[in-house]
């Protein structure tokens, strides 16, 4: 079945900098990429998607870059805020269905002011 | 308020006993899942229903058994809780293939 990688599993950036967070995916029928962010005690929160027909996009200071070829994907924070700490997880979908999420096992990201 | 709802929000029970938590979605979507977040924050998803029928059961215990009365509702309830059933569960819902999936505050369940 899927796998996802995720890395790095912890980060800490200073307020103003760049972050990137970078997953590996194991089953190249998967075609679909969600990153969630999650607060403290709250549930996973959409903030970024790519399909497989689109190599990057970008969402004010958030973008996602993916590629087929090698099967990774990323996802680059610009201009970090401390509202920016949370734990971000990458998923990709597996099957034709597509509602089998395979989550990567997160990144706990700190943004120091 | 548009969105995905569970009941309680903590659960803290006795190991043998049976438990029961509600998943409500009003945002009209055809999918509803479970997963369960473990102690180390990883997401495995358990459940997804499609218009009230079953679509994916992962290897989960036959202790667990989601029930979907309608559409917008999918409950999920535990027979003999064991220790290891502590953890985050999460509801969610979505409008249909390879869609945004919208999650729920989460049940943190605690067996003691």
């Amino acid at each position: 079945g899927e796998n996802v990688e995720q890395h790095p599993s912890t980060l800490s950036v200073q307020e103003g900098d760049s972050a990137v967070i970078k997953c590996t995916y194991s089953d190249s029928a998967s075609n679909y990429f969600p990153w969630y962010k999650q607060e403290l005690g709250k549930g996973p929160q959409l903030i970024i998607d790519i399909r497989s027909n689109v190599g990057e996009k970008k969402d004010q200071r958030i973008a996602v870059t993916l590629n087929k070829t090698a099967k990774h994907f990323s996802l680059h924070i610009t201009e970090t805020q401390p509202e920016d700490s949370a734990v971000y997880f990458c998923a990709a979908s597996p099957d034709n269905y597509g509602q089998n999420f395979v989550f990567g096992p997160g990144t706990r990201l700190s943004v120091l002011p | 308020d548009t969105a995905v709802s569970q009941t309680p929000k903590y659960l803290v029970t006795q190991m043998g006993n049976d438990k029961s938590i509600k998943c409500e979605q009003n945002l009209g979507h055809d999918t509803m899942y479970w997963y369960k977040q473990d102690s180390k924050k990883f997401l495995k998803i358990m459940f997804s229903y499609n218009n009230k029928e079953l679509i994916i059961n992962e290897t989960v215990p036959n202790r667990f058994s989601p029930k979907s009365p309608d559409k917008a509702h999918l409950n999920l309830h535990i027979n003999s809780l064991e220790l290891g059933d502590s953890a985050v569960y999460f509801c969610a819902s979505s409008p249909g293939n390879i869609e945004t999936q919208y999650f729920g505050p989460g049940t943190r369940l605690l067996v003691l």
